[in-house]
């Protein structure tokens, strides 16, 4: 099956620093890739589509300025928390579908910590 | 919204049992999909069912789809200690997934 990845698998930070993850779909390309947050023992919350080429799309109640999102090619795309803060806390995972298919596939995800 | 509902929460067997989870959607698909998520992970797609398919298999799995109830379920035969993670359903609406709740499973040795 197609293959994406992110780096960092895990991140420890500062309270008020920011934070970059990438995405990366690694044998195929994306137009778009998508952005969720998931807290313990709880569902995936979708947060943006993002849009290769073009502005992400923003979920209701996701701060676009906190949450920066880059898709500057077919193969990656990243996120970033700007200003972090304890309640930032949390695991994001992006996927992306291959083209022509229902399927998402998911990356590892990274855990990202804020002291 | 469409976000379906999943049930039982939490499933709790014995290894070599079989282990039923069910999801519930409220608006018309055209597929639905079912995903694993070991514990601090990402998802891994299991598989995907089409609103004119009724029944699907893959190994150990068996998915059924009712669209007039708007439910389908995930079977799991003769479950194994590997097969201890979350399951979720997900369904397709506005170009995105919507997930379920997800149902832990704990397969006992």
């Amino acid at each position: 099956g197609a293959v994406v990845s992110q780096h960092p698998s895990w991140v420890i930070c500062k309270s008020g620093t920011s934070v970059k993850i990438e995405c990366r779909s690694l044998d195929f390309q994306a137009t778009t890739m998508f952005w969720y947050r998931q807290f313990p023992k709880q569902s995936l919350m979708l947060m943006a589509t993002s849009n290769e080429g073009s502005k992400a799309t923003y979920e209701q109640g996701v701060e676009k300025d906190k949450f920066l999102i880059n898709h500057a090619s077919l193969t990656l795309s990243t996120l970033t928390v700007t200003s972090a803060h304890p309640e930032d806390s949390s695991f994001y995972i992006c996927s992306a579908n291959p083209p022509g298919t229902d399927t998402q596939y998911f990356g590892p995800g990274t855990r990202l910590t804020v002291l | 919204s469409q976000q379906g509902e999943e049930d039982p929460q939490a499933l709790s067997i014995q290894e070599g049992e079989n282990a039923t989870m069910n999801c519930s959607y409220k608006t018309s698909i055209n597929n639905l999909q079912w995903y694993r998520q070991n514990s601090g992970r990402g998802l891994v797609h299991l598989i995907l069912i089409r609103s004119n398919e009724r029944e699907k298999h893959s190994g150990r799995l068996r998915v059924t789809l009712d669209t007039s109830k708007k439910s389908s379920s995930l079977l799991i035969t003769a479950s194994r200690a590997a097969d201890t993670a979350s399951y979720f359903c997900a369904t397709p609406w506005a170009q995105k997934l919507v997930f379920g709740q997800g149902t832990r499973l704990t397969i006992n040795p």
